[in-house]
């Protein structure tokens, strides 16, 4: 069983768009996190959340909104893409703040 | 602001030989650290852990040192395998919800 797993594993879509990246975690981790990866392999937290509500959001623009429906989910969904948008994004859960994250494979999101 | 971060982008190593990847941290409130593995297309792997209370720490065939007096983080590979290239990150917990990377080492293993 995958402990984080995310999809779509790819996603290229125009400029303009609006599209979701899904997150499940089957760990019962209460903490649930998104992180961006950019072409130089730097990854950057984008958001937090602890049992379901928002601990953390990294100065991240309003297009992107994270929605957790329970604490095995967290999605992501991205208003009007843009073409900084592309990146690699990745999902993690955790037990709590005091533990290291499991990390999904994550999703390479092209913007065209 | 303060950042974890790697003294070299790139590491080449002779398979069979040991490795050391070097990192620094800035974040005196940080007392968890962490060595993570990224293959290519992979998320981030759980290599090691160490916490502040600790200055070494051994698992199979990597070691990490930390050094709080000048806050350096270390990961040593012995025996190093072709399945060892990849990238590593070292990142920082100070329990604020958002673990810290640097930018990585991106370790070649030649045979």
């Amino acid at each position: 069983d995958t402990a984080v797993s995310q999809t779509p594993k790819y996603l290229v879509t125009q400029m303009g768009n609006d599209k979701s990246i899904k997150c499940e975690q089957n760990l019962g981790h209460d903490t649930m996190y998104w992180y961006k990866q950019d072409s130089k392999k730097f990854l950057k937290i984008m958001f937090s959340y602890n049992n379901k509500e928002l601990i953390i959001n990294e100065t991240v623009p309003n297009r992107f909104s994270p929605k957790s429906p329970d604490k095995a989910h967290l999605n992501l969904h991205i208003n009007s893409l843009e073409l900084g948008d592309s990146a690699v994004y990745f999902c993690a859960s955790s037990r709590d703040s005091n533990y290291g994250y499991t990390f999904g494979s994550g999703t390479r999101l092209t913007v065209v | 602001g303060e950042s974890v971060g790697l003294h070299l982008p790139t590491l080449s190593v002779q398979e069979g030989d040991n490795s050391i990847i070097n990192c620094a941290y800035s974040n005196s409130a940080s007392d968890y650290f962490i060595w993570y593995k990224q293959e290519s297309g992979k998320g981030p792997q759980f290599i090691i852990d160490i916490r502040s209370n600790m200055d070494k720490r051994q698992g199979q065939r990597v070691t990490v040192l930390l050094n709080k007096t000048v806050k350096h983080l270390s990961l040593q590979i012995a025996a190093t395998q072709p399945g060892d290239s990849a990238v590593y990150f070292c990142a920082e917990n100070s329990r604020d919800y958002k673990l810290s990377f640097g930018a990585g080492t991106t370790v070649t293993v030649r045979a």
